[in-house]
């Protein structure tokens, strides 16, 4: 089993739609989660920046951090075309040495 | 524009020939990662360097080497390739002050092996 599991997708809504995306884990060491978006033949560039339990808003964007249930939400509202890309969630432990990558979830938005 | 400069963005290789993937950034970050990228898989860790003159294996680091001379390059090599080693290639770098630990990342080296 993978220490990370993100649901691949790929998932098509409509634009205005909210996107809920999730990644659950099974290290509970890990305690600063992020969240990438990667554009096609680009490299990922950080969305979104927790550190332990709670939730983060940014805009059209809100982070969600349940370590109790080891599970991270992303959800996106009034989605926009500009929004498809591939979300990557990524964790690490106190040590912020290494990030350990969920396998992405292809989204689309179509208008 | 700052940031981590890749070489060569895409690559066609023969089996058995030895390449090169290079990676220079110009944020003076202690930290550089390589990572490959497989459909299904996301992005694995194949080796870091914490800071010049050391290095360290990641999640899949067999059949690759590298080398941290100094703050600002971090070559991949792969000494004798195989078709499994078809990837997209990713260097990344951190700055190891401060607490967000956020990754920067080129824009990929797309290395195919026949």
């Amino acid at each position: 089993q993978k220490e990370v599991e993100q649901d691949p997708g790929p998932l098509s809504v409509p634009e205005g739609a909210i996107v809920s995306l999730n990644c659950t884990y099974s290290n509970s060491a890990f305690q600063y989660f992020m969240w990438y978006r990667q554009y096609s033949r680009k490299g990922p560039e950080l969305l979104m920046y927790t550190y332990s339990s709670g939730n983060k808003e940014d805009g059209r964007f809100t982070a969600q951090v349940d370590k109790s249930s080891k599970y991270i939400s992303l959800f996106i509202r009034d989605s926009q075309p500009s929004d498809s890309a591939t979300y990557l969630c990524a964790m690490s432990d106190l040590s912020y040495g290494k990030l350990t990558f969920g396998q992405g979830t292809i989204l689309t938005v179509h208008p | 524009i700052a940031g981590i400069t890749q070489a060569p963005t895409s690559q066609i290789l023969a089996a058995g020939r030895r390449m090169t993937l290079r990676c220079t950034q110009d944020m003076r970050h202690n930290a550089m990662y390589w990572y490959r990228q497989d459909l299904g898989l996301g992005l694995r860790l194949i080796h870091y360097s914490n800071t010049a003159g050391t290095t360290g294996k990641g999640e899949v680091p067999d059949g690759y080497s590298v080398s941290r001379a100094n703050t600002d390059d971090f070559p991949l090599t792969l000494a004798s390739a195989v078709p499994s080693q078809t990837s997209v290639y990713f260097c990344a770098s951190r700055r190891t002050s401060g607490r967000t630990g956020e990754l920067f990342f080129g824009e990929g080296s797309r290395l195919t092996v026949l």
